[in-house]
């Protein structure tokens, strides 16, 4: 079975433009999880998602964004990037929201300047 | 809001030697889950533990959870190269905060053989 697959893998983008990072979760997976991880630091959550509906959000502005599709995929959006959006995009899928192991991909490198 | 500290935040040892991190929570969890990222790699799941002073075992690898459920520990018996990475303790509040995981910042493993 294949793991969570992200794309693209990598991104240049300058400030101000917008970006929209995907994920595919394992099959079977409902639940998607989106995670910011800055270099040297512990990942950050963003977004969680179950059945189409965001499930909880982390501490990061209006700007970002996400939204599950029916086949549980799931896109993040990031509005107006700021230099400080550089960092790695981890995607997560869960068997269920609550208290599962998460199965990490292998992330979106997103570099601002 | 929630916070998970790890220390030390590196740890260089000799092929051979034994590995312990730590991982302190500012509020009660209702699990920990361990994960492993190798250079360059993403988050890998190893463990989560449930129970108030629950010990689980992985071959050379030994996790705790505190009796409070507000600290965990990570012991290697006698490391070697492949055990290199950054290993993260992540907990689950419970609760409203459905699947959020808030993970520590890491301990770096580097071994020299």
């Amino acid at each position: 079975d294949a793991g969570v697959t992200q794309s693209p893998t990598h991104l240049i983008k300058t400030r101000g433009q917008h970006v929209t990072l995907r994920c595919s979760p394992i099959s079977g997976h409902k639940s998607v999880s989106w995670y910011q991880q800055v270099l040297g630091q512990g990942p950050q959550f963003i977004f969680q998602y179950y059945e189409k509906e965001e499930r909880g959000r982390g501490n990061f502005p209006d700007r970002f964004s996400a939204r599950q599709f029916p086949n549980y995929s799931s896109e993040l959006n990031v509005n107006a990037l700021l230099l400080g959006d550089s960092a790695l995009y981890l995607c997560a899928s869960s068997l269920v929201p609550d208290n599962s192991p998460l199965h990490f991909g292998n992330g979106t490198r997103l570099t601002v300047t | 809001g929630q916070q998970v500290m790890q220390i030390p935040q590196y740890q260089h040892v000799q092929e051979g030697e034994d590995f312990t991190t730590y991982c302190n929570s500012s509020t009660t969890l209702s699990n920990i889950q361990w994960y492993k990222q190798r250079p360059g790699g993403h988050p890998v799941f190893l463990i989560q533990l449930v129970k108030s002073g629950e010990v689980k075992k992985q071959k050379r690898l030994t996790f705790q959870f505190g009796e409070a459920k507000k600290n965990s520990s990570l012991h290697i018996t006698a490391t070697q190269t492949t055990d290199v990475g950054t290993y993260f303790c992540a907990g689950h509040a419970g609760g409203t905060s459905y699947g959020k995981l808030t993970f520590g910042q890491g301990t770096i493993l580097t071994v020299h053989p």
